[in-house]
């Protein structure tokens, strides 16, 4: 199995501050054929179910503020928020979509300071 | 809108069963493949099961493999999870999740959610 594993376990950020969220594999996720990344990052926020923010490493998902920008390639992997806002007080989640059994990281709680 | 509503979770002893549902709107349904998540109290997220959009394949997580069945019916456009000899360690949300892209397995969108209680 494919083992995902994120840092930190979770930050606190200041409104309008820039948040990065790392995501590890433990095998690479990029598809030599199509030199895609199969990573993708998901926002859970209580009481609602998770929300997809990017796939493909960094495409966006269809109505996802631009302040997420996901990034990396191979085994190392990034989510970005440029401007925390209050709305994003959450739990983040990367997940690798290259082989069975799919594997989502920990989770990263980002809360405001 | 693609939506997909979760039904079926209550609470049941430890070897018992339950069926959970998950009715699909919103787009073509037989051209997707499903999945379900869960997502135990406190703990993240965990990969279930999957089926691809006629029902003939299926792929399950080694943890509930001979255990759950995940099954569909194209002509109620809804997927199901067939949960048997549960234990406690089931006990969690059972989310049910579309295929996002056509031939990849990111999740877009998610159900509700439903509330698997496994105890005695």
């Amino acid at each position: 199995d494919i083992v995902m594993t994120q840092s930190p376990d979770s930050l606190a950020v200041s409104l309008g501050e820039r948040a990065t969220i790392n995501c590890k594999s433990s095998q690479s996720v990029l598809y030599s054929s199509n030199n895609k990344d199969y990573l993708a990052w998901y926002q859970h926020k209580p009481g609602q179910p998770p929300k997809l923010l990017v796939h493909w490493a960094s495409t966006r998902g269809s109505g996802v503020p631009d302040r997420f920008s996901g990034g990396g390639s191979g085994t190392d992997f990034t989510l970005t928020i440029s401007s925390l806002q209050a709305e994003d007080v959450a739990v983040y989640y990367c997940q690798q979509y290259y082989g069975t059994p799919y594997t989502f990281g920990g989770g990263t709680k980002v809360e405001i300071k | 809108e693609v939506q997909v509503v979760e039904s079926g979770g209550g609470s049941v002893q430890p070897g018992g069963s339950l069926r959970l549902s998950c009715a699909a709107s919103g787009f073509t349904f037989n051209t997707y493949w499903m999945h379900w998540v869960r997502q135990a109290p406190g703990e993240g997220l965990v990969w279930v099961a999957r089926i691809d959009g006629d029902g003939s394949t299926t792929t399950y997580a080694d943890s509930v493999k001979g255990r759950f069945t995940i099954s569909r019916d194209n002509a109620k456009n809804t997927v199901y999870l067939q949960m048997n000899s549960l234990r406690d360690e089931d006990t969690a949300v059972y989310y049910c999740v579309r295929r996002g892209g056509c031939c990849q397995d990111w999740f877009d969108p998610w159900g509700q959610g439903t509330l698997v209680t496994v105890s005695s």
